[in-house]
């Protein structure tokens, strides 16, 4: 698989390999995060979400991996498909602030070839 | 996507003549968001609601009002277009409002010439 250390703005895999998008987040308040996937000419669609009370969450193909201690939230799909192609974003809230929107990052483009 | 539709999904209009865009959900969510979507930026906060005429500025919220007299509509207004609010704006519903995640609309382009 590949994956990146620091958020990158791409990132490029070969159908199969599993991917790895990473995720800095700012706000040590923040205790409830979200990865969107937005495919060309669409809105951004849930995909997976974690609370802070947890390290690890786990969906279809895709994890969800939280490490508070550096704030750094990763997205780990595996057997890519070239249907996963698409922006990836992350995004925080703070649960315990009422009404506080989603702050989300500024994205990943997954591009997956066969 | 179900149950929340922008319209228009495009428009094309003039440096200083208003634009109101709409958002209209059939959910009956309490919360409803407006966010503009720009390269390099992701997407950032507009103006959002938490209820009906009860509505909050968000991260970008010079150049726009929003209303919102019914909880199934929110309208964002440009109250005079610029060439800096060519964007995607997009709208999004959330029940609780936090611990959830939100429903976003398809979107509408919209172009300042």
């Amino acid at each position: 698989g590949e994956s990146v250390g620091l958020h990158l703005p791409t990132l490029s895999v070969q159908e199969g390999d599993n991917s790895i998008i990473n995720c800095a987040y700012s706000n040590s308040a923040s205790d409830y995060f979200i990865w969107y996937k937005q495919e060309s000419g669409k809105g951004p669609q849930f995909i997976i979400d974690i609370r802070s009370n947890m390290d690890k969450r786990q969906g279809q193909r895709v994890t969800v991996l939280l490490n508070k201690t550096v704030k750094h939230l990763s997205l780990q799909i595996a057997a890519t498909q070239p249907g996963d192609s698409a922006v990836y974003f992350c995004a925080e809230s703070p649960l315990k602030q009422a009404g506080t929107a989603l702050i989300f990052g500024k994205g990943t483009t997954l591009s997956v070839s066969s | 996507d179900a149950g929340i539709t922008q319209s228009p999904r495009h428009k094309v209009t003039e440096t200083g003549t208003p634009v109101t865009l709409r958002c209209h959900q059939t959910e009956n969510h309490r919360y409803m968001y407006w966010y503009r979507q720009d390269p390099g930026h992701g997407l950032r906060l507009i103006h959002y609601s938490y209820g009906v005429k009860d509505t909050d500025k968000g991260e970008v919220s010079d150049g726009y009002s929003v209303s919102r007299s019914k909880t199934e509509d929110f309208l964002l207004t440009l109250e005079s277009a610029t060439s800096s609010q060519t964007s995607v704006y997009f709208c999004a519903i959330s029940e609780s409002g936090q611990g959830n995640g939100y429903t976003f609309g398809s979107g509408t382009r919209l172009t300042v010439v």
